[in-house]
């Protein structure tokens, strides 16, 4: 089936203004992650969703990064205010279930450029 | 807190040479470790993983076996192809846990 999908995949903005990611799962994925890949560097945890858990928000650089997901779909991820320094590549990640082995499956990832 | 340390690179090398790049971690308890692999212009996707000390991970010629009794995970591969050619990264995620550590990841370039 269709893998992790995100939308947009390159987005430029200017300092000060809110941005909205996009991820969809795949179908049936009941786990969600969000990762940040600054250039030249690994992947930062930012946030997880599992089910109608509460999220696992301990991740978020700051109080500007929130994310939602409704039930076991859709995922945006929105950054207020944007900073230079939240330039980077955002990518999400579905798994099927919370088992810590369980294999994570990113998608391409959406590359933020703050100007 | 859970940490991966992996080689620095580039790593460049020639066609059928021999790959090897390290990767040591620190974490309690048991984690699972995984090898991804993200080539040019494409997602991040899983090369191979292990869930256990001394299991052996496996996929595509690579090989990488979990050494709890020196915290390694060096991933290998006997011979080396251009379309090898990517950023390799090393990670871990605790038994019960909900989140990928990953090192900072490696280049290698492949030459024919």
């Amino acid at each position: 089936g269709a893998g992790v999908s995100q939308s947009p995949s390159n987005k430029v903005t200017e300092k000060g203004k809110d941005v909205e990611l996009r991820c969809d799962p795949i179908s049936g994925h009941t786990a969600l992650y969000w990762y940040r890949q600054r250039l030249g560097q690994g992947l930062e945890f930012l946030i997880y969703f599992q089910g109608n858990s509460a999220p696992d928000k301990s991740g978020l650089p700051s109080d500007r990064f929130s994310a939602e997901r409704t039930g076991e779909s859709v995922s945006t991820l929105t950054i207020q205010r944007t900073q230079q320094e939240d330039s980077a590549v955002y990518l999400c990640a579905s798994s099927a279930d919370r088992i810590g082995a369980s294999t994570q499956y990113f998608g391409p990832g959406t590359r933020l450029t703050v100007l | 807190g859970d940490s991966v340390t992996q080689m620095e690179g580039p790593v460049t090398l020639s066609e059928e040479a021999f790959l090897t790049i390290n990767c040591t971690y620190t974490a309690t308890g048991y984690p699972s470790l995984f090898w991804y692999v993200q080539y040019p212009g494409e997602g991040l996707q899983l090369l191979l993983k292990a869930t256990k000390a001394d299991d052996k991970g496996s996929n595509k010629g690579f090989e990488a076996t979990y050494r709890k009794e020196t915290t390694s995970f060096h991933l290998e591969k006997g011979s080396v192809q251009v379309s090898d050619s990517a950023v390799y990264f090393c990670a871990l995620i605790k038994a019960a846990g909900n989140k990928l550590t990953f090192g900072g990841g490696t280049r290698v370039l492949v030459k024919p």
